[in-house]
């Protein structure tokens, strides 16, 4: 149980172009997903917490108009990166979580990521 | 603020033998989780196991065992019997109980490479 899947696995794109990937949970009703990125050799940095029904909550230093976030039910939460360009290339990987936000032994269940490359 | 550090960036270990991974985190939360989880070069984040902070004995699923020491704050990831499928980086991680979304932060990884 709880699987993430996330799809594409991997774009390849011009710059200019905008890119949505999208984050759904399988089979479980997930009521906050997070937007992560990871740069080559590095952990994993959270860029955003997105709730159903609600706006996203942004971390510190995301532009929040280029990296669109979009939870509109239960099971999908999309992120749109808006004008891309190669700085933006970089590994992108969702996760969701069961449970209620106060059930601390509840692990974030993550897609298999998104390989973002802008030329 | 919540702190988690590993300071192992990568570690060589022979096929068979057991391998620790070294975890110390920094809060001031008495209720926090702790989780390990594997990413293999494909980049999928697989969870491992988890500890709780109130939790009496040492988690274990498998080959996995946490070696939780409270009192200095160390979470230290044990795989017993190692395999060259273990070969990947591995992700130490804390729950903020008090963030609004409970939030879970990383450590920086460490790169284990199991020699045949």
């Amino acid at each position: 149980g709880a699987v993430v899947s996330q799809h594409p696995s991997r774009v390849i794109c011009k710059s200019g172009t905008s890119v949505k990937i999208e984050c759904r949970s399988l089979d479980f009703q997930a009521t906050t997903m997070f937007w992560y990125r990871q740069f080559p050799k590095q952990s994993l940095m959270l860029m955003a917490t997105s709730n159903e029904g609600s706006k996203a909550t942004y971390e510190q230093g995301v532009e929040k108009d280029k990296f669109l976030i979009n939870h509109a039910s239960l099971t999908l939460s999309t992120l749109t990166v808006t004008s891309a360009h190669p700085e933006d290339s970089s590994f992108y990987i969702c996760s969701a979580q069961t449970g209620t936000e106060f059930n601390l032994n509840q692990p974030q269940h993550f897609g298999d990521g998104t390989r973002l490359s802008i030329l | 603020a919540q702190k988690i550090t590993q300071t192992q960036p990568g570690m060589f270990v022979q096929e068979k033998e057991a391998v620790t991974l070294d975890c110390t985190y920094d809060t001031s939360d008495q209720s926090y989780g702790l989780f390990w989880y594997k990413q293999p070069s494909s980049g999928e984040m697989i969870f491992l196991i988890y500890q709780g902070s109130y939790d009496e004995q040492n988690a274990t699923e498998g080959r996995y065992s946490l070696n939780f020491q409270k009192a200095r704050k160390s979470a230290n990831l044990v795989i017993s019997a190692s395999q060259l499928g273990d070969s990947a980086m591995y992700f130490c991680a804390m729950r903020d109980p008090y963030s609004s979304a409970s939030k879970i932060i990383f450590g920086s990884g460490t790169r284990l490479s199991i020699r045949p």
